[in-house]
């Protein structure tokens, strides 16, 4: 399995709504990534998770609650967004933090915000 | 700052049309990676290549090749004899140790459209 798996792959919430993002992998990764990417804008990095413990918040507002049950499994809770956090969320995993030998992204989670 | 610039914000040629996608970056560290990611209208990211700071060898892959020269750190594209399914947004990225532990940095991407 070479896939980074993430569901939903759309997702439309209003803004008093709780809901979570999933990523998934099975490649043994123990490095795992959230990334923003607004239209036509590139990826922004979130968080990162090394060996299940998150080691980097890129000051993220706190209605991004993020969660990494294993080390196969990230999530990302949502609770409170505002418009302005419609995005695409991606998630990427690499073999050791750093992903020098190269990142695996998911195909993302498109997020509507009413 | 940018550190990942890419000048050419879109791009459209013809089909079998030779093209390069220009790639400067900034960094002082002497460890460091540089990437290329495709991302097709679907939206996920296809990693093509990934060069560390001490191989300057250039690389070809199929209809893919890559120039990379740390003299004026570029990191440039190009896509031979071009077809329509190349369509999509390319990014360079740049990972480096001081920037959050390696984390990519990406450029702000060239949009690519081969028409037939």
């Amino acid at each position: 399995d070479t896939e980074v798996t993430q569901t939903p792959k759309h997702l439309v919430m209003g803004m008093t709504n709780k809901k979570s993002l999933k990523c998934e992998q099975h490649m043994g990764h123990r490095a795992m990534y959230w990334y923003k990417q607004k239209a036509k804008k590139p990826p922004e990095l979130m968080f990162v998770y090394s060996y299940e413990k998150l080691s980097i918040n890129e000051s993220v507002p706190s209605r991004f609650s993020p969660e990494c049950p294993n080390s196969s499994l990230l999530n990302l809770h949502l609770h409170a967004l505002q418009p302005e956090d419609s995005a695409l969320y991606l998630c990427a995993s690499s073999r050791l933090r750093g992903g020098n030998d190269g990142y695996t992204f998911g195909s993302g989670t498109r997020l509507t915000v009413v | 700052a940018q550190k990942v610039t890419q000048a050419q914000t879109e791009i459209s040629v013809v089909e079998k049309e030779d093209v390069t996608l220009d790639c400067v970056y900034e960094t002082r560290d002497t460890t460091y990676y540089l990437f290329w990611y495709k991302q097709p209208p679907s939206g996920e990211l296809v990693f093509l290549i990934r060069r560390n700071s001490f191989d300057e060898q250039n690389e070809i892959s199929g209809r893919y090749s890559w120039n990379f020269q740390k003299s004026t750190s570029s990191f440039n594209f190009t896509i031979t004899a071009s077809q329509v399914v190349d369509s999509a947004v390319y990014f360079c990225a740049l990972s480096e140790i001081s920037n959050s532990g390696y984390a990519l940095n990406f450029g702000k991407g060239t949009s690519l459209l081969v028409t037939p």
